[in-house]
């Protein structure tokens, strides 16, 4: 069965630390891979994403990610993070036949202390 | 402004009453999708649309109904809701080109039923 497993639930940090939030999915075919956040009280929006080529990928606010295909992992990182960052990050898959599912990770709530 | 809208953003009913939560896009978007957010679970896929007149069964059909008649909308319909459908809901909309892309989401409707 596809799954998105995102193993870190919650991650609180300081502001400056780095960040990697891990993401590996479960599928046989070749999937896109995305990354989402959703502030407090606002709803989701797309960090970055993965479609080919170069598999470290950048996205918004100094976030990125690489897919490491032999691990079927998607992490997501950041070298500081901000306060501001504070959100629940959410690893999705959408695989590029066979079915137009959509497939979310279960999320890890990030708490930034200022 | 380019959104997708659901309305009501909150609803309070008792089990067996028939509800609908409707979503709306302006981004002419083929294709359309329902999530429920529940704690520790993440987003759960319910059903989504192709383009109208096509649906699927996305993981968690069960207790829940969809149409899509026009291309702009997407109603989810209760038609007799349970306890354990009380979750948060989301809707989302997305272009295709043979695959799905980035989707953009609702504000959410917050449902509680007693």
């Amino acid at each position: 069965a596809q799954s998105v497993s995102q193993h870190n639930h919650h991650v609180i940090l300081s502001e400056a630390a780095s960040l990697e939030l891990g993401c590996n999915y479960s599928y046989g075919g070749t999937v896109n891979l995305f990354w989402y956040v959703q502030y407090p009280g606002q709803h989701l929006q797309l960090l970055l994403k993965y479609f080919s080529g170069d598999p470290l990928v950048k996205g918004i606010k100094g976030f990125e990610a690489e897919f490491i295909k032999s691990k079927f992992s998607f992490n997501l990182r950041k070298p500081s993070v901000q306060w501001s960052d504070t959100a629940e990050y959410f690893c999705a898959v959408s695989p590029t036949s066979g079915t137009y599912k959509y497939i979310f990770g279960t999320g890890t709530r990030l708490k930034v202390l200022a | 402004e380019a959104q997708v809208t659901q309305n009501p953003r909150y609803l309070i009913t008792v089990t067996g009453k028939k509800l609908t939560v409707t979503c709306s896009q302006n981004m002419n978007h083929e294709y359309m999708s329902w999530y429920r957010q529940d704690p520790g679970l993440g987003l759960r896929q319910i059903y989504y649309s192709m383009n109208v007149e096509v649906t699927d069964k996305g993981d968690v059909p069960e207790g829940y109904k969809v149409s899509r008649k026009e291309k702009r909308n997407f109603p989810l319909i209760l038609e007799s809701p349970s306890p354990n459908q009380t979750s948060l809901y989301f809707c989302a909309s997305s272009q295709t080109s043979g695959i799905v892309n980035e989707q953009f989401f609702g504000p959410g409707t917050r449902l509680t039923v007693l």
